[in-house]
């Protein structure tokens, strides 16, 4: 499709378990952003991959939270030993890069996580 | 550190009614950017638009419309006739320069226009 593509759209999970969501950016578009959001603290910024470029990490709430981009593509992010406080709406967004990036992001439809 | 205060929740308005919503932001930084994005019941967030600190014009756009006033750190948005489609959560959003997609969002306001 033309769009950001994530899976799953739904994930229920019980609390300890591992799991992954996956993030199929626009083609063409080098940079790849993940946020959550949640009830209670809104929209935040989890981590941000820009081309060959190390990722800026600054976002994520744990060292349970990781995230990988292979062949500069596709995006997986893993929540490991996953808790309650864990449930959100995973979003993933991509762009174009300076000086093309006019700052717009285009967002998938998230992956809402339940950590029963 | 930066920050985005949407201080209304929820906002209710019968169709073709004006509506205005506020941002308010903090920043230590001289350049930044200012965004504003619509979410729709589907969820997928949708960019309105993004001005820049050094671009204090008014923008129209259509029935949008938006206010950047640095001196009151404020970039309002104005949807001017309402209509059922414009009924969503609206996010005010802040960057630093070089970082467009590192967004600090606000809570959000929610907008319903009934018909």
């Amino acid at each position: 499709g033309a769009g950001v593509s994530q899976s799953p759209s739904n994930k229920v999970t019980e609390k300890g378990k591992d799991v992954e969501l996956r993030c199929d950016p626009i083609s063409g578009h080098t940079a790849l952003y993940w946020y959550r959001q949640s009830l209670g603290q809104g929209l935040e910024f989890l981590i941000y991959f820009q081309g060959n470029s190390a990722p800026d990490k600054s976002g994520l709430p744990s060292d349970r939270f990781s995230a990988e981009r292979t062949g500069g593509s596709v995006s997986t992010l893993t929540i490991q030993r996953t808790q309650q406080e864990d449930s959100a709406v995973y979003l993933c967004a991509s762009s174009l890069i300076a000086p093309q990036n006019t700052g717009e992001l285009f967002f998938g439809e998230g992956s809402r996580l339940t950590v029963l | 550190a930066q920050k985005v205060t949407q201080a209304q929740t929820e906002i209710s308005v019968v169709e073709k009614e004006d509506v205005t919503l506020d941002c308010v932001y903090e920043t230590r930084d001289t350049t930044y950017y200012l965004f504003w994005y619509k979410q729709p019941p589907s969820g997928e967030l949708v960019f309105l638009i993004r001005r820049n600190s050094f671009d204090e014009q008014n923008e129209i756009s259509g029935r949008y419309s938006w206010n950047f006033q640095k001196s009151t750190s404020s970039f309002n948005f104005t949807i001017t006739a309402s209509q059922v489609v414009d009924s969503a959560v609206y996010f005010c959003a802040l960057s630093e320069a070089g970082s467009y997609g590192k967004l600090t969002f606000g809570q959000g306001t929610i907008l319903t226009v009934h018909p």
